[in-house]
């Protein structure tokens, strides 16, 4: 079964640095992977995701990830935070390769604090 | 327009009772999800259904009954309450299955006392 992994439950960075939150995921075939945010008292909302071709994707908000197959890892990167970042970041994967695929397992969220 | 809409917003319930949350999407989806978020904020899937047909159901118990009267809407009704049922449940929805976003809708907070 896949799972995911977000080995940091807080990740606090000041304004106008660069910010890591970083994913790592576990599945038998091909990973379909995601992030999404979620804003205080608010549902999810889609930043980017990786399907296949460049391991470089760049989704809203300035945000960026890159997909690296040999650590299994799918980290989400911005140049420089702004404060308006600050929410809970969650990492998705789907198992292309198995027929159970259809699920869609969350990892268990990282809590961004950008400091003015 | 609101893409993925929930109601209610806030649920407050005895133990026991019986409730259902309702939602709806006018994306023009197929496929449409439950999901239930607990006080440390983990994300699980309860129900997935891709034009009404029911595709994925996780370990739920069957005091959880989702269902679809059509495309645009995934309702969730809760037999005789738990005090473990108290989450926030999450609605979202997407163009297709695998490689499609989700788009959520705003959660329903369930409280139940």
């Amino acid at each position: 079964a896949q799972s995911v992994a977000q080995p940091e439950d807080q990740v606090n960075v000041a304004e106008g640095n660069p910010l890591t939150v970083k994913c790592t995921y576990s599945v038998s075939g091909n990973p379909y992977l995601f992030w999404y945010v979620q804003y205080p008292n608010r549902g999810l909302q889609f930043l980017l995701k990786y399907i296949t071709g460049d391991n470089l994707v760049k989704g809203s908000y300035g945000f960026e990830a890159e997909f690296n197959k040999s650590q299994t890892s799918f980290h989400l990167k911005k140049p420089s935070a702004l404060v308006s970042d600050s929410a809970l970041y969650f990492c998705a994967v789907r198992d292309i390769d198995n027929n159970y695929g259809q699920n869609f397992v969350f990892g268990p969220g990282t809590r961004l604090s950008v400091l003015p | 327009d609101t893409a993925v809409s929930q109601t209610p917003k806030y649920l407050v319930t005895q133990m026991g009772n019986d409730k259902s949350i309702k939602c709806e999407q006018n994306l023009g989806h197929d496929t449409m999800y439950w999901y239930k978020q607990d006080s440390k904020k983990f994300l699980k899937i309860m129900f997935s259904y891709n034009n009404k047909e029911l595709i994925i159901n996780e370990t739920v118990p069957n005091r959880f009954s989702p269902k679809s009267p059509d495309k645009a809407h995934l309702n969730l009704h809760i037999n005789s309450l738990e005090l473990g049922d108290s989450a926030v449940y999450f609605c979202a929805s997407s163009l297709g299955l695998l490689t499609d976003t989700q788009y959520f809708g705003p959660g329903t907070r369930l409280t139940v006392l």
